[in-house]
C-alpha cells in the first residue's frame, strides 16, 4: 500500500537541531523527498535520496534513510526562523510517475 | 527562467458548477503533476501529463480532468462542483519526467466552493 506518515507538529529553538520523521510503507520505493512549503507558497524540493543510500548530507540539511524500518529523518542543523514552514515527505516508484506525499509536518521557531 | 504559473490564483465558485484551472510549465518542462491540497486529506496527486499524454492518475472521481497541450500548458477541469471540492490546486512541472528530474511546484489556485 501507499502511506506516508509524519507528525504534524515540531517547536524548536533558534539555533537548535530540527528534526523530522517520517515513515513510509511501501519497500519498492525508490526514492523519498523532502520538500518545504511556506505560506502562500507552492512547495519547493529540498533534497532527495535514492533508496539504496543510508545518508545524504548538504549544507545544514542531513537525510537518514533506515530502509529496514522505512523511516526517513531530515535534520536542519542551527534551524533559524526561515526555516519555519511545513515540512513534506514524499516516495515515489520507478515503475509509476506519481509522488506520494505525507500530511507534512509544521516547524515552527522559538526565539 | 520564469517559473511554473498558475491561473487564477484564486477562484470562487458554487456548488454544481465547473471550473478550469490553467498551469504553464517552465520553459522546456515536458511533465506536468497536478495535486489537491486540503487541511484534511494534505497533499493528493490527481494526475501527471506529459508530451500530451496522461500518464498516470490518482484516485479521484472522474468529475477531475485535464488535458496536456503540445506546448506543454495543461489545463485541470472540475464538473459539477461539490462543497469537498475546496483547496488549494497545485501544479508541478519537470523537464523530462525522470523521478530524479526536480519538481518544480507553482503557487496554487486556490478554489473555494460555496
Amino acid at each position: 500500500g501507499e502511506d506516508v506518515e509524519q507528525s504534524l507538529f515540531l517547536s524548536v529553538r533558534e539555533g537548535d537541531s530540527s528534526v523530522i520523521n517520517c515513515t513510509y510503507t511501501d519497500s519498492s520505493s525508490t526514492y523519498l523527498y523532502w520538500y518545504k512549503q511556506e505560506p502562500g507558497a507552492g512547495l519547493q524540493l529540498l533534497t532527495y535520496i535514492f533508496s539504496n543510500m543510508d545518508m545524504k548530507q548538504d549544507q545544514r540539511l542531513t537525510v537518514l534513510l533506515n530502509k529496514k524500518d522505512k523511516h526517513l529523518s531530515l535534520r536542519i542543523a542551527d534551524t533559524q526562523t526561515g526555516d519555519s514552514a511545513i515540512y513534506f515527505c514524499a516516495e515515489a516508484y520507478s515503475s509509476a510517475s506519481k509522488i506520494i506525499f505525507g500530511s507534512g509536518t509544521r516547524l515552527s521557531i522559538r526565539p | 527562467k520564469a517559473g511554473v504559473t498558475q491561473t487564477p490564483r484564486y477562484l470562487i465558485k458554487t456548488r454544481g458548477q465547473q471550473v478550469t484551472l490553467s498551469c504553464s510549465p517552465i520553459s522546456g518542462h515536458r511533465s506536468v503533476s497536478w495535486y489537491q491540497q486540503t487541511p484534511g486529506q494534505g497533499l493528493q496527486f490527481l494526475f501527471e501529463y506529459f508530451s500530451e499524454t496522461q500518464r498516470n492518475k490518482g484516485n479521484f472521481p472522474g468529475r477531475f480532468s485535464g488535458r496536456q497541450f503540445s506546448n506543454s500548458r495543461s489545463e485541470m477541469n472540475v464538473s459539477t462542483l461539490e462543497l469537498g471540492d475546496s483547496a488549494l490546486y497545485l501544479c508541478a512541472s519537470r523537464s523530462a519526467g525522470g523521478l530524479t528530474d526536480t519538481q518544480y511546484f507553482g503557487p496554487g489556485t486556490r478554489l473555494t466552493v460555496l
